[in-house]
């Protein structure tokens, strides 16, 4: 199936820093989503952007849906041992009378106290 | 509220049995959604059910995986015969009724805890 093209693949920082990821893609997307996944659990919703060139933020997350509609990007400033996690981009799109997720691989974080 | 729930967590089966995985979706939830995560692959959709009507099965791997939704609180995903690859995490996830003008609300897909199924 169609993929995201999400990097990197895996971070190891200091606690304090900041941080950053991106997804690119060659389709062109509705919405892009941030998911967060711990270890033994599912996904869950970070942030959705609805409008390209929107900047959105929760917290210490920044994301921001590109202008093309094809890539996104998220930034974490300040990183906590609790930040650690897998960090997942979602591009939605509408296909065939049908709208569907379809997500990148994954930014593996991990955070050194 | 309990969020959605999957059963059972870990399942260990071997080559040609049949598995059937469960998710109650969260109360009120008219969307519900089964994905499945591979290191390989990462997460794939495999079929969505909008008010317990199949909407776009496309992603399902073939024949020997199907779905239903009997009724809004149930769903089940079954494997059969199952094979080594599809060894995977499967998550069940649901979403809220869609806002009028394809709000936040729409993209909100809760996730399960996941099914840890390894067929040797």
């Amino acid at each position: 199936g169609q993929q995201l093209n999400q990097s990197p693949q895996s971070m190891f920082i200091q606690e304090g820093e900041d941080v950053s990821m991106n997804c690119t893609s060659s389709s062109i997307f509705n919405t892009w989503l941030w998911y967060k996944q711990d270890p033994g659990e599912g996904p869950v919703l970070l942030i959705a952007l609805y409008k390209a060139g929107e900047l959105t933020s929760n917290g210490r997350l920044t994301a921001q849906f590109g202008i093309t509609r094809k890539d996104s990007f998220l930034n974490i400033s300040a990183s906590i041992p609790s930040d650690v996690g897998i960090y997942f981009c979602a591009g939605r799109k509408s296909q065939g009378g049908s709208e569907k997720l379809v997500f990148g691989k994954g930014t593996k974080l991990t955070v050194n106290p | 509220d309990a969020g959605v729930i999957q059963s059972p967590r870990h399942e260990v089966t071997e080559m040609g049995q049949e598995v059937t995985l469960r998710c109650k979706p969260i109360s009120g939830h008219d969307y519900l959604f089964w994905y499945r995560q591979t290191m390989m692959r990462g997460l794939e959709l495999l079929i969505y059910f909008n008010n317990n009507v199949p909407i776009d099965d496309s992603g399902m791997p073939e024949d020997r995986f199907s779905a239903k939704m009997p009724n809004a609180s149930f769903s089940t995903l079954k494997i059969q015969p199952s094979e080594p690859r599809d060894s995977a995490v499967y998550f069940c996830a649901s979403s809220p009724r869609r806002g009028q003008f394809l709000s936040l609300r729409a993209d909100t897909q809760y996730f399960g805890p996941g099914t840890r199924l390894t067929v040797l």
